[in-house]
């Protein structure tokens, strides 16, 4: 089914360890997103590409680093997680008639 | 700029009886609008968006929702609550088509039996 993956779907890190979410869409979309979710807070984007080889600041970039790879993939990177980056992730493309999602990565940083 | 406010973020309803999802926006510019329904652990799904065509959305689902620009309101509703229904819905406003859409902080429906 076309769409936007993620994975892992669960990490559990610990303090100062560093990871890398991967997304994949395969709609052709050009824009591409990150947003986190947080209780009663919301989606809050993090960082956002409107094309491949383009990437900028969403409300909420300091602590990430992202990569637009290709116009498919679009990956987050926590240099050195922090318990305040304990959220969910979603990354979804988008086109005219809106946003598709992933299912949305649960992690945890300890 | 553009911002979205809903305006409960928790509503219950009996299984059977209307639904109403209350969203205001502000947008310098013509908006596109679209709601979002998020079960749980799930990610979100479009319901129905709105693009300057009929101010009546018909989405999924059997929801709808009307585009007020007197009133700059875009409330979700459905005749009769489905116990499936129970979900998190975001209303979103947009003025670059779905680009860098602003979120609203979402509404919490539950459905009683």
């Amino acid at each position: 089914n076309a769409g936007v993956t993620q994975t892992p779907k669960f990490q559990v890190l610990k303090t100062g360890q560093s990871m890398t979410l991967q997304c994949a869409q395969d709609m052709n979309h050009n824009s591409m997103y990150w947003y986190r979710q947080d209780p009663g807070m919301g989606l809050r984007l993090i960082y956002y590409s409107a094309s491949e080889g383009t990437t900028d600041k969403g409300e909420v970039p300091n602590g990430y680093n992202v990569s637009r790879l290709n116009k498919r993939e679009f990956s987050l990177r926590l240099e050195s997680a922090a318990p305040s980056q304990t959220s969910v992730y979603f990354c979804a493309s988008s086109d005219l008639y809106g946003y598709t999602f992933g299912s949305g990565t649960r992690l945890t940083v300890v | 700029a553009q911002s979205v406010t809903q305006l409960d973020s928790h509503v219950s309803v009996s299984e059977g009886t209307p639904v109403l999802l209350r969203c205001n926006y502000s947008s310098s510019y013509s908006p596109s609008l679209f709601w979002y329904v998020q079960h749980p652990n799930k990610g979100l799904q479009l319901l129905l968006k709105y693009t300057s065509a009929a101010t009546l959305v018909k989405g999924i689902n059997g929801f709808e929702a009307e585009f007020k620009k007197s009133e700059t309101s875009f409330h979700l509703t459905k005749p009769s609550a489905h116990m499936s229904d129970a979900a998190e819905y975001f209303c979103v406003v947009s003025y670059t088509n779905a680009g860098k859409s602003t979120f609203g902080d979402g509404t919490t429906l539950t459905v009683k039996p």
